[in-house]
């Protein structure tokens, strides 16, 4: 099993609507989460933190629930602008340095 | 606000060729990385750093060499270039206590023919 997987996609969804992702995560120690965003031909950035309480930023929500091992990426209200590829980060268990691993990524395509 | 910068951005090599990417970052991270990005596969670890003078193994190493000789820069070498190391590579800086925050560079396109 791979340490992170994500549905490649991609998700065509119109302007306006609701979409998600998950991603799953095999080491059941590991301890934080993140989700980046990658605009084609670009470098990935940060969009956000996972919490364990679930947290939002304007129209994005990310949740963690540690029992199943993923975390989830909720978009409100979809732009055009939201296009781009989401992958998820996860940050292995404390205690020397381990490597970051990143999801391959979700490609999401909001259409007019 | 330069961040990560990353030289040369686009760059053809016939196979056997050598050269050197360089990245330079000027938020004085104690890490810096250097990632390959193939179509399917996802950032992959080459080779990191997490001070001047050390270096270690990532997940893909092989055919790759890498120095940072001053804690700002971080280059990555090519000594005899394949077809198979055709990609995109991007580097990245963070800060020792966060190191899942990362700032990438823009990337550096590379052919091999």
């Amino acid at each position: 099993r791979k340490e992170v997987e994500q549905d490649p996609g991609p998700f065509n969804v119109p302007e306006g609507a609701t979409v998600a992702f998950n991603c799953t995560y095999s080491n059941s120690a590991s301890q934080s989460f993140f989700w980046y965003r990658q605009d084609c031909r670009k470098e990935p950035k940060l969009l956000m933190s996972v919490y364990s309480s679930g947290n939002e930023d304007g129209r994005f929500t990310a949740q963690l629930n540690r029992a199943s091992q993923y975390i989830s990426l909720l978009i409100r209200d979809s732009k055009l602008s939201d296009s781009a590829t989401y992958l998820c980060v996860v940050n292995p268990p404390a205690g020397g340095y381990q490597k970051v691993t990143f999801g391959t990524g979700t490609k999401l395509q909001v259409i007019p | 606000n330069a961040g990560v910068t990353q030289t040369p951005k686009f760059r053809v090599l016939k196979t056997g060729q050598s050269m050197t990417l360089l990245c330079a970052q000027d938020m004085n991270h104690e890490y810096m990385y250097w990632y390959r990005q193939d179509p399917g596969m996802g950032l992959r670890l080459i080779h990191y750093s997490v001070g001047e003078g050390t270096t270690a193994k990532g997940e893909v190493p092989d055919g790759y060499n890498v120095s940072r000789l001053k804690k700002q820069n971080f280059l990555l070498g090519l000594e005899s270039a394949a077809p198979s190391q055709t990609s995109v590579y991007f580097c990245a800086s963070s800060y020792v206590r966060a190191k899942n925050i990362q700032y990438f560079g823009a990337g550096t396109r590379l052919s091999v023919l």
